[in-house]
């Protein structure tokens, strides 16, 4: 029942490789958001999906991230040839309706880039 | 622009002490104020809001916050510590026309016997 999962729990590659992280969110939450948390820069906001609507990609740090929401449900985040700077934990949330609402967030997936 | 600044990216307190982390924000409109709670290795656990309601906000936990526009603060506050608070705090801020979280550097709480 749950909250939000993501997986995998960690993941580690090799640089210049791709990798995709998965997020479930909560059942009937509209919103999704993906953070990522750094040693160097703390929480930081990546994309943002709700319903239908053109996602808010302001936060992806370079070209090489991108993301996808399949159904309204289920989102991955991808990152192509990964750089070591690209170690991090993603963080999932999401919430019922959007702005209003409180985000829940999911474990994380701790990656590592060698 | 928003942004959020924690005074003090360490705080240790005895068991039984008051725990006060403070939090700053800057806004130019009014502004939703969270505290987030991060054990280690988990996700980040919603402690308290604050969305232009009552002022003092209860939390869980015994955890508490209160919106003092004219300081641009929101600290978070527990009469007394317990072991199973050490863990890091982190402020966030958004406003209603922005759909992300602006959240703080965090504060790591160390609670010693």
């Amino acid at each position: 029942g749950a909250g939000v999962s993501q997986s995998p729990s960690n993941k580690v590659t090799e640089k210049g490789k791709d990798v995709e992280l998965r997020c479930d969110p909560i059942s009937g939450h509209t919103a999704l958001y993906w953070y990522r948390q750094s040693l160097g820069q703390g929480l930081e906001f990546l994309i943002y999906f709700q319903g239908n609507s053109a996602p808010d990609k302001s936060g992806l740090p370079s070209d090489r991230f991108s993301a996808e929401r399949t159904g309204g449900s289920v989102s991955t985040l991808t990152i192509q040839r990964t750089q070591q700077e690209d170690s991090a934990v993603y963080l999932c949330a999401s919430s019922a309706r959007g702005v209003s609402d409180t985000q829940y967030f999911g474990p994380g997936t701790r990656l590592t880039v060698l | 622009a928003q942004s959020v600044t924690q005074l003090g990216s360490h705080v240790s307190v005895s068991e039984g002490a008051l725990v006060l982390l403070r939090c700053n924000y800057s806004s130019s409109v009014p502004p939703y104020l969270f505290w987030y709670v991060q054990y280690p290795n988990q996700g980040l656990q919603l402690l308290l809001k604050y969305t232009s309601a009552a002022t003092l906000v209860k939390g869980i936990n015994g955890f508490e916050a209160e919106f003092k526009k004219s300081e641009t603060s929101f600290h978070l506050t527990k009469p007394s510590a317990h072991m199973s608070d050490a863990a890091e705090y982190f402020c966030a801020v958004r406003t209603g026309g922005y759909n992300k979280l602006i959240f703080g550097a965090g504060t790591r709480l160390a609670v010693h016997p």
